[in-house]
């Protein structure tokens, strides 16, 4: 089976640098990838890490440690925008998602 | 370029009544079809997952069920809700084959079983 473990909550302050990590175990696995979603919408793809370390994409970046089963989403910059919550997913022949980290910022 | 339709929006229904949720995607061909699940404040459930026509793959046994009677069409079924059904719905796809394509999700259907 597969499973991916994520904190339920972080909370950082406008401006900061937050750090959401996820820890997998799955049978087989082609990647990571991180989603976000706001209050009442559907999730948005963020990124995607099918390769050990680290991808950049504006803002946010994404790292991926396959030896260590483990991966984590860095957003910087934080903006009051980002409070969403944000899931780890992991890819074999389908796509399962973590529990999800619910983002707090303060002002 | 590619497009998910999901719907209804929202839906009320009472506790053993059936439930038909529909899903369509347009702009591509043969995609990888998903139905997830979202209680409130939670996580994403993987109910179901198709890989092409008449080939679905369920998760979590329920009392739910999914068919895929054209290539871009997949229906989430159920004959009798239950209270527990009550939830987020989601239709997602991406493309057959490419590992690093990210999913697609429609808008969701806020499900309430009452």
């Amino acid at each position: 089976g597969q499973s991916l473990e994520q904190p339920s909550e972080v909370t950082a302050v406008e401006g900061a640098i937050v750090q959401i990590n996820c820890t997998y175990q799955t049978s087989g696995f082609y990647g990571l990838s991180w989603y976000q979603q706001h209050d009442g919408g559907a999730p948005t793809f963020l990124s995607y890490n099918g390769l050990d370390g680290l991808e950049e994409t504006g803002r946010f970046s994404s790292f991926l440690s396959r030896s260590d089963s483990y991966g984590y989403l860095l957003l910087q910059e934080l903006q009051m925008k980002d409070s969403a919550s944000y899931f780890c997913a992991s890819r074999d022949d389908k796509i399962i998602f973590g529990k999800g980290t619910r983002l707090h910022i303060l002002p | 370029s590619q497009t998910i339709h999901q719907w209804p929006a929202t839906l009320v229904q009472p506790v053993g009544s059936p439930l038909s949720l529909e899903c369509t995607v347009e702009g591509t061909s043969n995609p990888n079809l998903y139905w997830y699940r979202q209680a409130a404040g939670r996580g994403l459930q993987l109910l179901f997952y198709s890989i092409g026509i008449d080939q679905i793959s369920s998760e979590v046994p329920q009392n739910l069920s999914a068919s895929r009677p054209q290539d871009r069409q997949f229906i989430l079924s159920s004959k009798k809700l239950l209270l527990s059904d009550s939830g987020f719905y989601l239709c997602a796809w991406n493309p057959t084959g490419a590992y690093n394509s990210p999913l697609h999700f429609g808008n969701g259907t806020r499900l309430t079983v009452t």
